[in-house]
């Protein structure tokens, strides 16, 4: 089983550049989420989805768009690219219904914005 | 609303020596608690996790947890520990039908030889 599958893995851009993270599950996931982590700050929500066409934002949204038309795929747009957006950044599905279910998480994307 | 306090941010301890990672939460109604970890440059990995069942869980690489309500704690314990158990460790709450997840700062562990 492929799970989340997070690409690229590492990424240089610009500031002002545009780009999108890409996010794929094959577990038919409903909920899926997107999180960045910085030192010292452990991970926090940016982005989420609990089904196709349905987002919305977490607790640091500015500077980033997504879009769910998919059960599958779950992309991060940064439209304009800022050093601060330099970080590692995750993404999460899991199952719906219980507060138990287990989440899981791709491998990380590595974004350095120069 | 909730929260997750990791209290020690870094813990170094000596291979064969246990290791004691401390997490307090606070959550209006019963929550669902984990704790996930991260090798350098890697994803996040489950530990284990608590969904309202046995109060003590136990996880994989001999890792176990116990969940305390009276003291709102889910500490993580292993009685000795690996050079390869070195790595950042993360408390994570979870609430009724809300998606969201709340971490906590993270702990990283040293283990020296």
């Amino acid at each position: 089983n492929a799970g989340v599958t997070q690409t690229p893995k590492f990424q240089v851009l610009k500031t002002g550049q545009s780009m999108t993270l890409q996010c794929a599950q094959d577990m038919n996931h409903e909920y899926m989420s997107w999180y960045r982590q910085d030192p010292g700050m452990g991970l926090r929500l940016i982005h989420y989805s609990v089904g196709a066409g349905i987002t919305d934002q977490g607790e640091v949204p500015n500077g980033y768009n997504v879009s769910r038309s998919t059960t599958e795929d779950f992309p991060l747009r940064l439209l304009s690219a800022a050093p601060s957006q330099t970080s590692v950044y995750f993404c999460a599905s899991r199952p719906p219904g219980r507060s138990g279910n287990t989440i899981y998480f791709g491998e990380g994307s590595w974004l350095t914005v120069v | 609303a909730q929260s997750v306090t990791q209290l020690d941010s870094h813990v170094s301890v000596s291979e064969g020596t246990p290791v004691l990672l401390r997490c307090n939460y606070s959550s209006s109604y019963s929550p669902s608690l984990f704790w996930y970890v991260q090798h350098p440059n890697k994803g996040l990995q489950l530990l284990l996790k608590y969904t309202s069942a046995a109060t003590l869980v136990k996880g994989i690489n001999g890792f176990e947890a116990e969940f305390k309500k009276s003291e709102t704690s889910f500490h993580l314990t292993k009685p000795s520990a690996h050079m390869s158990d070195a790595a950042e460790y993360f408390c994570v709450v979870s609430r009724g039908s809300n998606y969201k997840l709340t971490f906590g700062k993270g702990t990283l562990l040293t283990v020296n030889p």
